[in-house]
Parts: structure tokens; sequence; C-alpha cells
């Protein structure tokens, strides 16, 4: 199964951009890329997803590598409500799943 | 109200008790999942069913088992709890129609202490 690699914490200043990596080298061609963050005492809330090309939605953005070995999630002006576990999946069309399973995500830290 | 709802949302049991964690949702959505969180590990899948009377393992379901009623509701049942147990459960949902790109919708979590 497709595996998904996140640094286990990062600081960011408040108001700065943040970029959080994620590295997913045997990502499938049918494997669309998910982000999901959880705030402290909270379920997991969906945040933005892509197949090949870079996404924004009003949360964030998504920047896609070329070869799709790895991606971006870009918080444009990270706020204290940004601070959060960001969690980075794979998904695909099959009946069964081919991952469901959470890492253990990017712990960030946002300081004012 | 909450689109997925758990109960109990805290519970502290005893070894060897049986516990059931229950879990509805209005979202309409075909496709449940039962997930158990432990501190630095994520979240990892237990069991997870794409329509009423379809049941399948996830990656760690021994000393688990679950029900799935309805299609809005999916239990989960430890029939013998033990202290490893001990963790943050919980629930999610998705819909068939888009299994590539859609949402997975969570609820708030169910802790669960066994001493």
């Amino acid at each position: 199964d497709a595996k998904t690699t996140q640094p286990n914490s990062m600081e960011s200043n408040e108001e700065e951009p943040v970029h959080l990596p994620c590295n997913h080298s045997t990502i499938s061609g049918t494997d669309y890329i998910h982000w999901y963050r959880q705030l402290p005492s909270q379920g997991p809330e969906y945040v933005i997803h892509g197949l090949t090309s870079n996404v924004n939605n009003r949360m964030a953005s998504l920047a896609i590598a070329e070869d799709r070995k790895s991606s971006t999630l870009i918080l444009h002006r990270a706020t204290l409500r940004d601070a959060a576990v960001y969690y980075c999946i794979l998904r695909d069309e099959g009946l069964v799943p081919r991952q469901l399973t959470f890492g253990s995500g990017t712990q960030l830290t946002v300081l004012p | 109200d909450a689109d997925v709802t758990q109960t109990p949302r805290n519970r502290i049991t005893k070894t060897g008790k049986r516990i059931m964690l229950e879990c509805s949702q209005t979202k309409g959505h075909d496709r449940m999942y039962w997930y158990r969180q432990d501190p630095g590990l994520g979240l990892r899948l237990i069991y997870y069913s794409f329509d009423v009377k379809d049941i399948n393992k996830g990656e760690i379901s021994d000393g688990y088992s679950v029900s799935r009623q309805a299609q809005a509701k999916f239990s989960l049942s430890l029939e013998s709890a033990i202290p490893n147990q001990t963790a943050l459960y919980f629930c999610a949902t998705s819909d068939s129609q888009v299994p590539a790109t859609g949402e997975l919708f969570f609820g708030e979590g169910s802790r669960l202490t066994v001493l």
C-alpha cells in the first residue's frame, strides 16, 4: 500500500505562511492526495485534496510535485487557530481502500 | 446537532467488562469506519463497513467486533476489555459515490479508559 511520510513537528509565526510537506514516493496513478487536520480535543476535519494539479480553497492551497511523489500543504497566513496535527493520506477509487490509516502527522505549533 | 454522533463520549471501565461504543450519522453516507487513536500513533483503522451487513477488518481488528445495524448506525464492541485498549476512538463516514475524492467526516471521539 502507498504510504506517506511527514515531519513530526513544525513551528510557524502567526500571520506568516506555512508549508507542510508530505512524501508519497509509492503513489499510484489513481491515488488522490488528501489533507486533514485535527484540532485539540476534536476529530480530524477535511482540509483539501488533489490529484495532479495544484488546488486552492478557502482553508489552504495544495501544491503537488510534477512526479506526484510529494506534495505541500500551504497555509497562507497562519493563525493561532491553525495549531493542529496535519495528516496527509492517499485515497483511491478501489472498492477496497488501499489506505485508510492515518500516520502520525505533523504537529504544527503557531507562535504569537 | 453533529452529523456524526458518538456515544458515550467518555467511559471508564474495568478489565474484562464488555463495552459498546455507538456511532450514528445523519449524512446519509453508506460507508462507515471505526478508528483508534493512541498518543503519537495517529489514527489506525479497526473495522469498516461499506453498507449494511458489510463488515471488513482494518489494521487492528483483534479484540474488537462491530455491528452495522442500519445504514446510519455502526457499533464497536470490546467483548472483554483490557488496559491496552485504553484509547480515543473515532467513528467516520464517507460517501461511496465519491470514493476517492469525498471527505471523511469524523465524530468527536469516545475516550475509553480500561482499568
